[in-house]
């Protein structure tokens, strides 16, 4: 079945420093969304990435999907101590599953 | 404010104690999803509908069931509850269209423990 995975698991930066996780799905995506739960919160819908190659910035947040639209990305620059939380990528498919998550802790 | 609520938000039940969690939405959306979120783990998808059309997930157990009597409510009663069903169980809604399904909103869980 479709597998979404995400790198890194974790990650730890010092307040200013930039930010990348990365997601790369099995199968060829028809459009991938990014979403960032807040601890103790739900997922808040990001962003939706549809074409090939499509890149979209949302102030210090910069999304990617990949030419094969089988791989993406969000960059944060800059970070802040409010970019606290878990960063999922999910993905249509046979069924819509999300990434495994990349938690960002922000140390001020 | 529209708004995707889910009642209540924490649930306390026996094992094998059958129970019910409600999630209701003032977006008209026609698609709602049922998640289950472990501890530190991405939500996972149980079951989702689409108008009235049912989709169930190949591995969520049949322990889960949904209704959905209308567009505006949807449930999840898990029939025999145990130990290893403690979860936050989050609601989702979408709209839709010819390119797919939207994006989702979510509402804020219901966090079950099961004793």
């Amino acid at each position: 079945g479709q597998q979404v995975m995400q790198i890194p698991q974790y990650q730890h930066v010092q307040e200013g420093e930039d930010f990348t996780t990365y997601c790369n799905s099995s199968t060829t995506l028809s459009n991938i969304q990014w979403y960032k739960q807040r601890p103790g919160g739900h997922p808040v819908f990001l962003i939706q990435l549809v074409k090939s190659g499509e890149v979209k910035k949302q102030k210090r947040l910069t999304f990617q999907f990949g030419e094969a639209k089988k791989n993406s990305s969000l960059h944060i620059t800059a970070t802040q101590t409010t970019d606290v939380g878990t960063y999922f990528c999910a993905g249509p498919g046979q069924n819509f599953v999300f990434g495994p998550g990349t938690r960002l802790s922000v140390l001020p | 404010d529209a708004m995707v609520i889910q009642n209540p938000r924490y649930q306390v039940t026996q094992f094998g104690k059958p129970v019910t969690l409600s999630c209701s939405q003032t977006l008209n959306h026609n698609v709602m999803y049922w998640y289950q979120q472990k501890s530190s783990q991405a939500p996972k998808l149980l079951f989702h509908y689409y108008d009235k059309d049912f989709n169930n997930e190949a591995d969520t157990p049949d322990n889960f069931q949904s209704r959905r009597p209308n567009t505006s409510f949807c449930f999840l009663d898990i029939r025999s509850p145990g130990l290893g069903d403690a979860a936050m169980y989050l609601c989702a809604t979408s709209g839709s269209g010819t390119s797919g399904m939207y994006e989702q909103y979510f509402g804020p869980g219901t966090r079950l423990t099961v004793t």
